[in-house]
């Protein structure tokens, strides 16, 4: 079946300007999870959303980065006022439940944000 | 002392041969390990998922877990050129965390 599909693959910014960013998990999965991966850095977690429950936003590196998911399905990531340090790969994953056995959590191909 | 430590290679082992590698987590409550495989420029690729002490296999891949050590590791058998990537480990920080705390990964070469 369909995996995980994010778009843009890439996307080159300027500083300042806000990006969004989309994640469509695979069909059926109730959780999905936002990660960044920076060069030289490993995965860092930013948010994830189980059903209809309040998102964790615990891993949001600061007020400039918002996510919804819509119906329960797609996800945006949205960075305001991007700086040069967001230039990273944000990679979104989808389980089918969040936590315990069921939590294999399967990525996306991500999206390459450049900000110049 | 990170959550999540792997050494980060590289590592290199010859075609055919077994690779080894190793995971320590620092959580004594986190309850779900999982391998990941990345090849370079692309996303993390499930290979493994662990719950419980002991060994489990597949095809040429066995995960072993020992929670009272905190150590999981992947063992790769008949290693493959193709085999070659960095290999993720991913753990279910402390009982309620639902996302992953990731290692920095080990770098695997397999040489022909």
């Amino acid at each position: 079946g369909a995996g995980v599909s994010q778009s843009p693959s890439n996307k080159v910014t300027e500083k300042g300007k806000d990006v969004e960013l989309r994640c469509d998990p695979i069909s059926g999965h109730t959780a999905l999870y936002w990660y960044r991966q920076s060069l030289g850095q490993g995965l860092e977690f930013l948010i994830y959303f189980q059903g209809n429950s309040a998102p964790d936003k615990s891993g949001l590196p600061s007020d400039r980065f918002s996510a919804e998911r819509t119906g329960g399905s797609v996800s945006t990531l949205t960075i305001q006022r991007t700086q040069q340090e967001d230039s990273a790969v944000y990679l979104c994953a989808s389980s089918l439940l969040a936590g315990g056995p069921l939590n294999e959590q399967y990525f996306g191909p991500g999206t390459r944000l450049t900000v110049t | 002392q990170k959550e999540v430590e792997q050494n980060s290679g590289p590592l290199s082992v010859p075609e055919g041969a077994i690779a080894s590698l190793n995971c320590t987590y620092s959580d004594r409550v986190s309850q779900s390990f999982f391998w990941y495989r990345q090849y370079s420029g692309k996303s993390p690729e499930l290979i493994m998922s662990i719950y419980s002490n002991g060994d489990k296999e597949d095809g040429r891949f066995t995960a072993q877990l020992n929670k009272a050590s905190q150590y999981v590791s992947l063992l790769i058998r008949d290693s493959q050129p193709s085999d070659s990537a960095t290999y993720l480990c991913a753990v279910n920080i402390s009982g309620s965390a639902r996302q992953l705390t990731f290692g920095s990964g080990t770098q695997l070469t397999v040489l022909p």
